[in-house]
């Protein structure tokens, strides 16, 4: 069955330390996966995806996520955080086209900056 | 691009009373719509997917003469919730299916807070 863990429910880090937030996924095929930012009250931003090629993506803001296929992982990292970055994050895997509408969200990590 | 507008952001309604909330797609069309429930603190719950033209694909466990999902044209679909109660305040995201390199990529609107008084 296809799932999304997200094994750290909540992670506090100092502005300017570095950030490393988990994400692993189980799923039958090549996956589709996300990162996506939910600051309180809003929506969803997309922060990246990987669909396929170089297994280091980059993003907006400075994230960055590392694809490792041996692992099912999909791990955000950003070098300096700021404390704006302070927000919900949620690991997704998608579906590829045409074969339903499948998308497994994790439980989300919360990140909390302190100055 | 990709751009999605849910309106209202935010609404408080009376108990038994209907609340609509819409979802546009700005520059893009969409087919399939997604419609979203969030609890405070948690992920999110897939309610329904909205098709256009067709009858919406509820959730097990969700109601569908509770949430009544519309999507009359490929920019937009509703969600009203009927003879809402207290239990129903929450936050609803939709989102759409934009087509990036052969793959799915969900745009997500910003959301809409019921709160049922």
């Amino acid at each position: 069955a296809q799932s999304v863990t997200q094994p750290d429910i909540h992670i506090t880090v100092s502005e300017g330390a570095s950030l490393e937030l988990r994400c692993n996924y189980s799923y039958g095929a090549t996956p589709y996966l996300f990162w996506y930012v939910q600051s309180p009250g809003q929506g969803l931003q997309l922060l990246l995806k990987y669909f396929s090629g170089d297994t280091l993506v980059q993003g907006i803001k400075g994230f960055e996520a590392e694809f490792k296929r041996s692992q099912s992982s999909f791990n955000l990292r950003k070098p300096s955080v700021h404390w704006s970055d302070a927000a919900e994050y949620f690991c997704a895997v998608g579906a590829r086209l045409n074969t339903g509408n499948q998308f497994y969200f994790g439980t989300g990590t919360s990140l909390t900056v302190i100055p | 691009g990709a751009v999605v507008s849910q309106h209202p952001s935010w609404v408080i309604c009376k108990s038994g009373t209907s609340v609509k909330i819409e979802c546009r797609s700005l520059d893009f069309q969409a087919t399939t719509m997604f419609w979203y429930r969030q609890f405070p603190k948690q992920s999110l719950m897939l309610m329904a997917t909205s098709n256009e033209g067709s009858k919406a694909t509820y959730e097990q466990g969700v109601e569908k003469d509770k949430f009544l999902i519309n999507h009359a044209s490929l920019t937009l679909s509703t969600l009203t919730v009927t003879s809402a109660h207290p239990e129903d305040s929450s936050f609803y995201i939709c989102s759409a299916r934009a087509t990036v390199s052969g793959a799915n990529v969900l745009t997500f609107g910003a959301g809409s807070r019921l709160t049922v008084l």
